[in-house]
């Protein structure tokens, strides 16, 4: 069974601070790993990938992939309100579909 | 790039009757992934599809729900009979086997 794991929360975080968001993952086969973020309302959109070990920046995001743990990870630094939505993990295991976790919602108060 | 176009954005439609969600892909995107999406369940794959052919169907959820794609810029996701335990948002998705692009979705009401 291929599953995803995500800390459902909400997880509230005050405007400017880091969010973390964590997810695990069961398949080790595993090779690329995407995050989505999903406003109230509507698609995902793919914000990150990374497919090797360790950090990988983009403006305010960073992932963080650890294979050997099965644990990959979102930092958001200097959040925003208009972060606020829920966060996606999703894992492909096979180089074609994805497995989405449940999500993490996060709110950045202002 | 329109990016991938789906239809309706919502159906709202009785017990028993017949519906029907189109998905048009992104040009040269050659997989389609068909998506849904619950507050209980998250989103759950029901099928997709590579250079047109179904690859993987284990997601659908029973005989009702059938997809086709017959050409590589269209897809359709038929359920018949509908039911209530079928609304949910709908979503496909095309790709290149990487990072997917999802459309808006089809919100599904069955009454």
């Amino acid at each position: 069974q291929k599953e995803v794991e995500q800390n459902s929360g909400p997880l509230s975080v005050p405007e400017g601070a880091i969010a973390s968001l964590n997810c695990t993952y069961s398949d080790r086969v595993s090779q690329s790993f995407f995050w989505y973020r999903q406003y109230s309302g509507k698609s995902p959109e793919l914000i990150m990938s990374i497919y090797s070990n360790g950090d990988k920046e983009d403006g305010r995001f960073t992932a963080q992939l650890n294979k050997a743990s099965q644990y990959v990870s979102l930092l958001i630094r200097d959040s925003q309100p208009s972060d606020s939505a829920t966060y996606l993990c999703a894992v492909n295991p096979n180089g074609q579909n994805f497995v989405f976790g449940p999500g993490t919602r996060l709110s950045v108060l202002p | 790039d329109a990016g991938v176009i789906q239809s309706p954005r919502h159906e709202v439609t009785e017990m028993g009757q017949e519906v029907t969600l189109r998905c048009k892909p992104i040009s040269g995107h050659d997989y389609l992934f068909w998506y849904r999406q619950t507050m209980m369940r998250g989103l759950e794959l029901l099928i997709y599809f590579n250079n047109n052919v179904p690859i993987d169907d284990s997601g659908m959820p029973e005989d009702r729900f059938s997809a086709k794609m017959p050409n590589a810029s269209f897809s359709t996701l038929k359920i018949q009979p509908s039911e209530p335990r079928d609304s949910a948002v709908y979503f496909c998705a095309s790709s290149l086997g990487d990072g997917y692009t999802f459309g808006s979705g089809t919100r599904l009401t069955v009454v």
